[in-house]
């Protein structure tokens, strides 16, 4: 069985700090997404990773793609109340289907 | 920009009751996925479609089935609602090709049974 696994499962911060979420896997992802949910609504796409070793940035946030494309991590610099949700990780393998993570729920505090 | 639609924010059914989940999107995307999402469990896929009138189960499809008989339309049948399935249904499609498969998510239905 494939399985993503986030952590942490909870986080809750001050505004202006910094942290950083990981998502781990024994399997190959031909491609990993970030995603965020706020409550009440469905995710909503924030990035997608192909290359093993990518950066990609979104204003504060960084996300990383593992060389061997198992894992990824999600870097918030300066978090902001804003960015309260959940953080959801997903990974695929070519197929139609697509493994989720079970999320880190960020609490900002202004 | 993707749009996503589904019929029912909220949903309070009787065990034993039909009930009917509706999904459309606007991108004719090929895709379409039925998830459910419980605390803790993540989001568990229990039916896609890739194609008009094709299905295949997920990973937890009991006491579940789908129609899609339009492209941009994907429903989800309970047969006979069970209160184990209170959860947070999220519909999703994507689009059929190169090396991602990013989804679009609808708001989400929170099905209560009661």
């Amino acid at each position: 069985t494939q399985l993503l696994e986030q952590s942490p499962q909870f986080l809750s911060i001050q505004e202006g700090e910094n942290l950083t979420v990981y998502c781990n896997s024994s399997s190959v992802f031909s491609s990993l997404q970030w995603y965020r949910q706020e409550p009440g609504e469905g995710p909503v796409l924030l990035v997608t990773v192909v290359t093993g070793g990518e950066v990609k940035k979104l204003k504060r946030l960084t996300f990383q793609f593992g060389d061997a494309r198992k894992d990824s991590s999600l870097h918030i610099t300066a978090a902001q109340p804003g960015d309260t949700g959940l953080y959801l990780c997903a990974g695929n393998t070519g197929g139609f289907k697509t493994i989720f993570g079970a999320g880190t729920r960020l609490f900002v505090k202004a | 920009d993707v749009k996503v639609t589904q019929s029912s924010r909220y949903l309070v059914k009787r065990t034993g009751e039909k009930v009917f989940l509706e999904c459309v999107q606007d991108m004719d995307h090929e895709n379409m996925f039925w998830y459910r999402q419980d605390p803790g469990l993540g989001l568990r896929l229990i039916y896609f479609s890739y194609d008009v009138k094709m299905k295949e189960k997920g990973d937890i499809p009991e006491g579940y089935s789908v129609s899609r008989e339009k492209k941009e339309r994907f429903s989800l049948i309970l047969e006979s609602a069970s209160t184990n399935q209170t959860s947070m249904y999220l519909c999703a499609s994507s689009f059929m090709g190169g090396p991602s498969y990013e989804q679009y998510f609808g708001p989400g239905t929170r099905l209560t049974v009661t």
